[in-house]
């Protein structure tokens, strides 16, 4: 089984949408959570980190859920800008060196 | 967030040959640097940690004598793909993270930009 699981994709969505993103863990004592963007041939960027109560930051809000093993990503508003690969990231352990990442999930967002 | 520089961006080269690749931290001691690799529409794997001054920490099914890493400073860490095959051709991504005592999250990683190598 896979650590991290996400759907690929892609999801096309129009201007002003609102989409959303999930992604499940295998690892229950997984500790940190991260939602990274990837735009083609270019590197992961930290989006946000994920928290236990959620957290939120302009038109993204992300959260967790530790019972069912899962975080999400909410993206409002939807910008063309916001066309990229998201990626799911978890630690397995607190301190661990390792980022689990997901294969991401490919948005296009359509004019 | 930090700054970190991977050289070169891309290299194309003859099957046989070594290739290295630097990874540099820009504006933060980075002790530890990781090396991942990303396949085509697959997921960045991690190839290897490195800590500075130490030898470094393979993932499994990753050949310690064919990717040979240095991170002789808290700012350089070196891969070098030795006797390269067209199958070796990937983007290999480094990222660096700080001490404890950095102002950013422990967990945190920078990435570079990669380095996208072509075997012939």
């Amino acid at each position: 089984r896979k650590e991290v699981e996400q759907d690929p994709g892609p999801f096309n969505v129009p201007e002003g949408a609102t989409v959303a993103f999930n992604c499940t863990y295998s690892n229950s004592a997984s500790q940190s959570f991260f939602w990274y963007r990837q735009d083609c041939r270019k590197e992961p960027k930290l989006l946000m980190s994920v928290y236990s109560s959620g957290n939120e930051d302009g038109r993204f809000t992300a959260q967790l859920n530790r019972a069912s093993q899962y975080i999400s990503l909410l993206i409002r508003d939807s910008k063309l800008s916001d066309s990229a690969t998201y990626l799911c990231v978890v630690v397995g352990v607190a301190g661990a060196n390792n980022l689990f990442f997901g294969t991401g999930t490919r948005l296009t967002v359509i004019p | 967030g930090a700054v970190v520089s991977q050289h070169p961006s891309r290299v194309i080269c003859k099957s046989g040959t070594s290739v290295k690749i630097e990874c540099r931290s820009l504006d933060f001691q980075a002790t530890t640097m990781f090396w991942y690799r990303q396949f085509p529409k697959k997921s960045l794997m991690l190839m290897a940690t490195s800590n500075e001054g130490s030898k470094a920490t393979y993932e499994q099914g990753v050949e310690k004598d064919k990717f040979l890493i240095n991170h002789a400073s808290l700012t350089l860490s070196t891969l070098t793909v030795t006797s390269a095959h067209p199958e070796d051709s990937s983007f290999y991504i480094c990222s660096a993270r700080g001490g404890q005592g950095e102002s950013q999250t422990y967990n945190e990683q920078f990435f570079g930009p990669g380095t996208r190598l072509t075997v012939l």
